[in-house]
This record gives C-alpha cells, structure tokens and sequence, in this order.
C-alpha cells in the first residue's frame, strides 16, 4: 500500500509570494491534517478535512489555507509567504473516525524556504 | 499550559543499551491516545506505539515499550537494545476526545543518539 506522499519536497520562494502545497493521503483513508514544523515553534495543527471539509483549525493566520477534493487529495496554501514560513510542512492521513489506536501516517514533508 | 512536555532536549545511549524517553501530558478529557514518532534526519514522522487511556496494560512494539502512569500523567518510550539506526529525534503526541477529530498536540521532541 502506497504511504501518504507530498509535493513538491522543497520549494524556494520570495517574501510575498504564495505557495501551494499538494498530499494524497493513503488509500482508504479520508481525512488529512496539516502540520507545521519549525526548529523555534516545534509542530503545530493547521487544520484537518475529511469529506471536503475543514473540521479542525489551529491557530494560525487566515494566510493559511486549504482544501480537500472528492478523492481526498487535499491542498494547502500560504499566500503573501513572511519570513517566519520558512518550515518543514507535514501531511498525515488517517481513517475518519479514528479507532481508539487510529494513529495518522505522515508524509515525507514538503519544505519550503522563503528568502 | 502544554498539553505535551518532554523535558530531555538530547540524549545519549550506548549502542545495545536500554534508554527512557520522557513525555508528559496534561488533559482533562477521560478519553485520550497518546502515540511516539520518530523523526530520523529525513523529516518523515514514524509511527512507533500507541497507549489509550484506558489501556490497563503498558504498550509494547518489538524493541519499543511505554511506562504509562496515568496518575502522574507520564507516558515514557523505553528502547531496548539501542541499535545505531534508532538515532533521531522522537516525539511524544496525544489526541484528545476519541472518535472525535485528528487533531494531535506535540511536544518538543529529544535527540537521541546511539553511540557504537
């Protein structure tokens, strides 16, 4: 069975711009969470979709943003990219609803630098 | 407040030697799964063990095992027989609310290196 996988695996932008960001999730599995990882802040939630729906949202600006299509596949974009973007971006899929042991499978990352 | 801690930013341990990772929680929902990743240099999250809250048994994955005591709110990862490979960080998670949603908190993550 093929593991969750993200592209692009690395991304260079400029301070400005934005960025979108691709994961498809294992197959089976509906719902897709967010994660941003950075050395000062560590990982934080962004946000989780199941059925096309956003279920869940961290607390992060309305910058960020994403989307899941009928196929779970989801997206998540970053306009007018800062500095402070700069990170390593987890996918993790899982069944909906998880079973008390339903862990999420994370994907390779996709990192993005922003100069 | 944290929902999780883990207070060893880095640690050492003998290659075939036994280690304990720390992690400690903090919730008040009844119903809660508490889950260790491990992160090699890479950047793709490993799933390891799981222990659910009202698991009565401590978990245990092959080499992998997990001291949970609920009172104290600590759910340790012990290594046994460090291999060389199991250099990398690792992170302690905990989901909230079973059945209820995907969102995992996570703590800070130890270093952990294997010294042959």
């Amino acid at each position: 069975k093929a593991g969750v996988t993200q592209t692009p695996r690395y991304l260079i932008k400029t301070r400005g711009q934005q960025v979108t960001l691709s994961c498809s999730p294992i197959s089976g599995h509906r719902s897709v969470s967010w994660y941003q990882q950075t050395p000062g802040q560590g990982l934080q939630f962004l946000f989780e979709y199941f059925s096309e729906t956003q279920r869940n949202k961290g607390n992060f600006p309305g910058r960020f943003s994403g989307r899941q299509f009928s196929n779970s596949r989801s997206e998540m974009n970053v306009s007018t990219l800062e500095l402070g973007d700069s990170a390593l971006y987890l996918c993790a899929s899982s069944r909906f609803p998880p079973t008390d042991q339903e862990t999420q499978y994370f994907g390779p990352g996709t990192r993005l630098l922003v100069l | 407040a944290q929902k999780i801690t883990q207070t060893q930013p880095g640690m050492f341990v003998q290659e075939k030697e036994a280690v304990t990772l720390d992690c400690t929680y903090d919730t008040s929902d009844p119903s809660y799964g508490l889950f260790w990743y491990k992160q090699p240099s890479s950047g793709e999250m490993i799933f390891l063990i799981y222990q659910g809250s009202y698991d009565q048994q401590n978990a245990t994955e092959g080499r992998y095992s997990l001291n949970f005591q609920k009172a104290r709110k600590s759910a340790n990862l012990v290594i046994s027989a460090s291999q060389l490979g199991d250099s990398a960080m690792y992170f302690c998670a905990m989901r909230e609310g079973l059945g209820t949603g995907n969102q995992f908190y996570f703590g800070t993550g130890t270093s952990l290196t294997v010294i042959p």
